[in-house]
């Protein structure tokens, strides 16, 4: 079945750097969302793309549509501790299903 | 003031028995889901219901059914449970569409 792939799955950062996560399917995507899940919480959205190409920042966040509506990109610039969660990439796909991906764990160390 | 909210937070019961989630959103929202995370954090939608329509994932088992008795409440219920039913389940509403939802905090549901 329909699958969204992100890498890496987990990273632990030092407070200050910068962050780079990507998402990416097997088939193409109308609309791509990143959320971010923090422990006993549910997903939070950050950061909504609806065209191919697309580039969209949100503070220190910064989310790329990719050109082939297969994937995306999240960026998340000078980490800070609160960063720390899962963060996923989601949408709806040219048939309307809808998926979330398996989730990147961030985890900053002051 | 709480936008979704779920109850109870957690929720430990016996195989076969059956149990109901509740879920009530205060946003006016037309359109409601549930979804449910495993023990990886796989999150995968059940269902999305509105006043019209129930749009079910095929993937869900029958046992599992959701019940709206008005436009701000989608309660969850589940029969017969199974040990593969433990998860977190999560309640969305939306007013637009899937970009603009606002998730409850979770119901953890243990299956002994």
């Amino acid at each position: 079945g329909q699958q969204l792939n992100q890498s890496p799955q987990s990273m632990f950062i030092q407070e200050g750097e910068d962050v780079s996560m990507n998402c990416t399917s097997s088939s193409i995507f109308n609309t791509w969302l990143w959320y971010k899940q923090e422990p006993g919480e549910g997903p939070v959205l950050l950061i909504a793309l609806y065209k191919a190409g697309e580039l969209t920042s949100n503070g220190r966040l910064t989310a790329q549509f990719g050109i082939t509506r297969k994937d995306s990109f999240l960026n998340i610039s000078a980490s800070i501790p609160s960063d720390v969660g899962i963060y996923f990439c989601a949408g709806p796909n040219t048939g309307n299903q809808f998926y979330f991906g398996t989730g990147t764990s961030l985890t900053v160390i002051p | 003031d709480t936008a979704v909210s779920q109850t109870p937070k957690y929720l430990v019961t016996q195989m076969g028995n059956d149990k109901s989630i509740k879920c009530e959103q205060n946003l006016g929202h037309d359109t409601m889901y549930w979804y449910k995370q495993d023990s990886k954090k796989f999150l995968k939608i059940m269902f999305s219901y509105n006043n019209k329509e129930l749009i079910i994932n095929e993937t869900v088992p029958n046992r599992f059914s959701p019940k709206s008795p008005d436009k701000a409440h989608l309660n969850l219920h589940i029969n017969s449970l199974e040990l593969g039913d433990s998860a977190v389940y999560f309640c969305a509403s939306s007013q637009y569409g899937v970009d603009t939802q606002y998730f409850g905090p979770g119901t953890r549901l243990t299956v002994l």
